[in-house]
């Protein structure tokens, strides 16, 4: 079946430090997303890609960053760990962009101390 | 960029009873609205959506209403279960920028 994972599950790091959230899809969908989830806000869009070599920004991009080199992969980085980033991050992939079903994947809990 | 409110954020009824979650958006050019359901450490998952041209759609136990004119859409579940229980977000998209309301969590209480 297809699906959607992210890796790490869990993940606790210092201020200031380089981290990066894995996304794997196998659903072939050429659109892929980055939110994170904080108490009270919802799901906010970070980055987001529709293709292979495209990546835009969304709501709150700053401090993070993403790569696209092939359909099944959508890292996000977080250049400088800061406490604000500490959240959920939650990958997802559709078929029909933001017009359609979004497919999430587990989440990743991110601390930064 | 739009922006959506969710009410209320807290939503906690009997077993049997029936449940509502409003929403309101604020570009009424917005056209594409749905609904995610998580439960406690999972993902969230569409439960049910409603496109602009459509006023109401139902599936089974649960139903969505869209009323254009005062940009605002309801979730509603009738005959309301323990497994019920989870945080419902609603979305609005306006061109490729879909935004999430707050969330509600909604208690079943058997």
């Amino acid at each position: 079946d297809a699906e959607i994972t992210q890796s790490p599950r869990h993940k606790i790091t210092e201020t200031g430090r380089q981290v990066t959230l894995a996304c794997h899809q196998t659903w072939n969908h050429n659109n892929m997303f980055w939110y994170r989830q904080d108490l009270g806000h919802g799901l906010r869009l970070i980055h987001y890609s529709y293709g292979v070599q495209d990546t835009n920004k969304g709501e709150v991009s700053d401090g993070y960053s993403v790569s696209r080199s092939n359909t099944e992969d959508l890292p996000l980085t977080l250049e400088s760990a800061a406490s604000s980033q500490t959240s959920v991050y939650f990958c997802a992939s559709s078929e029909r962009g933001v017009t359609g079903e979004l497919f999430f994947g587990e989440g990743s809990r991110l601390t930064v101390l | 960029g739009e922006n959506v409110e969710q009410h209320p954020s807290t939503l906690s009824v009997q077993e049997g009873d029936s449940a509502v979650i409003k929403c309101t958006y604020s570009d009424s050019a917005s056209n594409y609205f749905p609904w995610y359901k998580q439960e406690l450490g999972k993902r969230p998952q569409l439960i049910i959506d409603i496109r602009s041209n459509v006023g109401e759609k139902k599936d089974q136990r649960i139903a969505v209403t869209l009323n254009k004119t005062a940009k605002h859409f309801s979730l509603h579940i009738t005959e309301t279960q323990p497994e019920d229980s989870a945080v419902y977000f609603c979305a609005a998209t306006l061109n490729n920028d879909m935004r999430f309301g707050a969330g509600t969590r909604l208690t079943v209480k058997p």
